[in-house]
């Protein structure tokens, strides 16, 4: 149980288009989704944080309407980066915590496989 | 302001021998503390979590960790290597307690040689 997916796993795209990043919770509902990225051989950095139904919360520094966060569901959450760029390229990676089960996951947060992103 | 410091960048072991991963945090509050798995091209995996309970915390995998509150430290070990633990590890503080936002240490990158 408590399993996060997110697709595509990688992704390649050219300078100035815009890359959706999708991050499902599989078999929990996530109350609060988390945002990060993670550059080469770098920690994770928290980028943003959503809570189903209303507007990120965003990191000092992170550009809003540059990532663009939707989290419409309580399993989906999605980060749209738009006009990318090749400073873009990274390691982004979701994490989605369960709010809801009241189970011995509960609170905990789960995190996804990661997508690559390379903007050429 | 919490942060999190973890003492070595690398850490190189061989089979079969003990293992210890060093984190130092620092915290206004009675924080809590997490120790995360990160395999190649693989998700993050949670080893152990203290969360005000016990100090000597038993996660996944053989891995414990020990909560010192006069010396801030949570550092991670294990009494036998396997070449399977050959991964990045993060240790981790909560903002606030629980399990909101999440800063993460630089990271260790363990290597296991035969």
């Amino acid at each position: 149980g408590a399993v996060v997916s997110q697709h595509p796993s990688w992704v390649i795209c050219k300078s100035g288009t815009s890359v959706k990043i999708e991050c499902r919770s599989l078999d929990f509902q996530a109350t609060t989704m988390f945002w990060y990225r993670q550059f080469p051989k770098q920690s994770l950095m928290l980028m943003a944080t959503s809570n189903e139904g209303s507007k990120a919360t965003y990191e000092q520094g992170v550009e809003k309407d540059k990532f663009l966060i939707n989290h419409a569901s309580l399993t989906l959450s999605t980060l749209t980066v738009t006009s990318a760029h090749p400073e873009d390229s990274s390691f982004y990676i979701c994490s989605a915590r369960d709010g809801t089960s009241g189970g011995h996951t509960y609170n905990e947060q789960f995190f996804g496989p990661g997508t690559r992103l390379t903007v050429l | 302001a919490q942060s999190v410091t973890q003492l070595d960048s690398h850490v190189s072991v061989s089979e079969g021998t003990p293992v210890l991963l060093r984190c130092n945090y620092s915290s206004s509050y009675s924080p809590s503390l997490f120790w995360y798995v990160q395999h190649p091209n693989k998700g993050l995996q949670l080893l152990l979590k203290y969360t005000s309970a016990a100090t000597l915390v038993k996660g996944i995998n053989g891995f414990e960790a020990e909560f010192k509150k006069s010396e801030t430290s949570f550092h991670l070990t294990k009494p036998s290597a396997h070449m399977s633990d050959a991964a990045e590890y993060f240790c981790v503080v909560s903002l606030s307690g629980g399990y909101n936002k999440l800063i993460f240490g630089a990271g260790t990158r363990l290597a296991v040689h035969p």
